[in-house]
């Protein structure tokens, strides 16, 4: 069965200090994978997405993820954490033709302290 | 980018009223769209997957009859939520995948509804 796993709920960041936002799949074929985030009481944004090629994924506002198959990992980093960055990241894992609906992990929501 | 509107954002009515939850992609056909719902705090759960020209798949559990899905175009889906009780209130999130052959594509998300039944 598919699922993903986000083992921390809440993570909180001094602002400019780096983040890594962790992230594992069970996907029984070639997984596609994403990363959103939600900001309260707003839709999902697309922060990055693999599908195949280089493993580690360039994203938008700074972000990057690092595709591991031996480690079922899909980790979010960002080199220097702005308050604005603060909102629920979801990790997600989907496949096939990516027609396919896509199983979310629970969510880490992100803090930043000054 | 690709856009996905979902109106409303925010919907307040009494018990039993019947709710209607637009989802439309804007600038991309969409031969896909999905609907979830999502929990105070808690991660999305799929509904159901909606087809342009057919019938939707529901996921286990949820109610058919309760959530009636239309997708009746290549931009537009409908969520009704028939006879909404205290227990429906929630937020929903529909997300389209783009018409295009071959390739892969992320899935679009609308804004959500926030919909809360007195």
């Amino acid at each position: 069965a598919q699922s993903v796993t986000q083992p921390d709920i809440h993570i909180t960041v001094s602002e400019g200090a780096s983040l890594e936002l962790r992230c594992n799949y069970s996907y029984g074929a070639t997984p596609y994978l994403f990363w959103y985030v939600q900001s309260p009481g707003q839709g999902l944004q697309l922060l990055l997405k693999y599908f195949s090629g280089d493993t580690l994924v360039q994203g938008i506002k700074g972000f990057e993820a690092e595709f591991k198959r031996s480690q079922s990992s899909f980790n979010l980093r960002k080199p220097s954490v702005h308050w604005s960055d603060a909102a629920e990241y979801f990790c997600a894992v989907g496949g096939g033709s990516g027609n396919t609906p896509l199983v979310f992990g629970k969510g880490t929501r992100l803090s930043v302290i000054a | 980018g690709a856009v996905v509107s979902q109106h409303p954002s925010r919907v307040i009515c009494k018990s039993g009223t019947s709710v209607k939850i637009e989802c439309r992609s804007l600038d991309f056909q969409a031969t896909t769209m999905f609907w979830y719902r999502q929990f105070p705090k808690q991660s999305l759960m799929l509904m159901a997957t909606s087809n342009e020209g057919s019938k939707a798949t529901y996921e286990q559990g949820v109610e058919k009859d309760k959530f009636l899905i239309n997708h009746a175009s290549l931009t537009l889906s409908t969520l009704t939520v028939t006879s909404a009780h205290p227990e429906d209130s929630s937020f929903y999130i529909c997300s389209a995948l783009a018409r295009i052959k071959g390739g892969n594509q992320p899935q679009h998300f609308g804004d959500g509804t926030r919909l809360s039944i007195l």
